[in-house]
């Protein structure tokens, strides 16, 4: 079965220093795809970055990258440069080619500070 | 950017009454989704669908119904709230495994 794991509760980090946010997955299913959400205090869902199972190399967009081990199953999001506006919850998320399901973890909650 | 909407945005309401919680897309997407979310916590899947006239159950068993008669309409009805049903309701699509899945801003239910 398909299963998403975030360790990491809540992470604090100084403004414009990185963050690093873990994420590990289980699945059977050889192809999968695996994505990060940030969601403000409002609620809403921001897509940030997304990676696919068959990509060589690791994605990224903007200050957001992907660290993506396949043999660890591990899916880490890096966030640069951080600002107080990244202060947020930021689940990560995967879906099997498969199943179809788009399943999440249970969130880890950033705070940024001046 | 997201052409998918909820309505209500927020819901009160007494126990025992039925309620429906409207989702819509205009991107023509064939996969849609339903997630439970309390404040601060984990998303959980409670409905799926791939198409018209397909739904399927989620991994967090879940009192509510859900229909898919046209592409772009996925209501959640509850026949009967209930105070443990008081929570944030998100429904998402997509267009292929590949692809993000798009948010609507969610519906806020308390039951009261």
């Amino acid at each position: 079965a398909q299963k998403i794991t975030q360790t990491q509760p809540g992470m604090f980090v100084q403004e414009k220093e990185a963050v690093t946010l873990d994420c590990t997955y289980d699945t059977s299913d050889p192809s999968y795809g695996l994505f990060w959400y940030k969601q403000p205090s409002s609620g809403e869902m921001i897509f940030l970055i997304y990676q696919g199972s068959y990509d060589q190399q690791n994605a990224t967009e903007g200050r957001y990258s992907l660290n993506f081990q396949k043999a660890r199953k591990s899916a880490n999001l890096v966030i640069s440069a951080s600002q107080l506006g990244d202060s947020a919850m930021y689940f990560c998320a995967m879906r099997e080619v498969q199943a179809d399901k788009l399943i999440f973890g249970t969130g880890t909650r950033l705070q940024v500070f001046p | 950017e997201a052409d998918i909407y909820q309505t209500p945005r927020y819901l009160v309401i007494g126990t025992g009454k039925k309620i429906t919680l409207e989702c819509s897309q205009t991107m023509g997407h064939d996969k849609m989704y339903w997630y439970q979310q309390d404040p601060g916590m984990e998303l959980h899947l409670i409905h799926y669908s791939y198409g018209v006239n397909s739904t399927e159950k989620g991994d967090l068993s879940s009192e509510s119904t859900v229909s898919r008669i046209r592409t772009e309409h996925f209501p959640l009805t509850l026949e009967s709230a209930r105070p443990s049903h008081t929570s944030q309701y998100l429904c998402a699509s997509s267009e292929g495994h590949r692809l993000k899945a798009y948010f609507g801003p969610g519906t806020r239910l308390t039951v009261l």
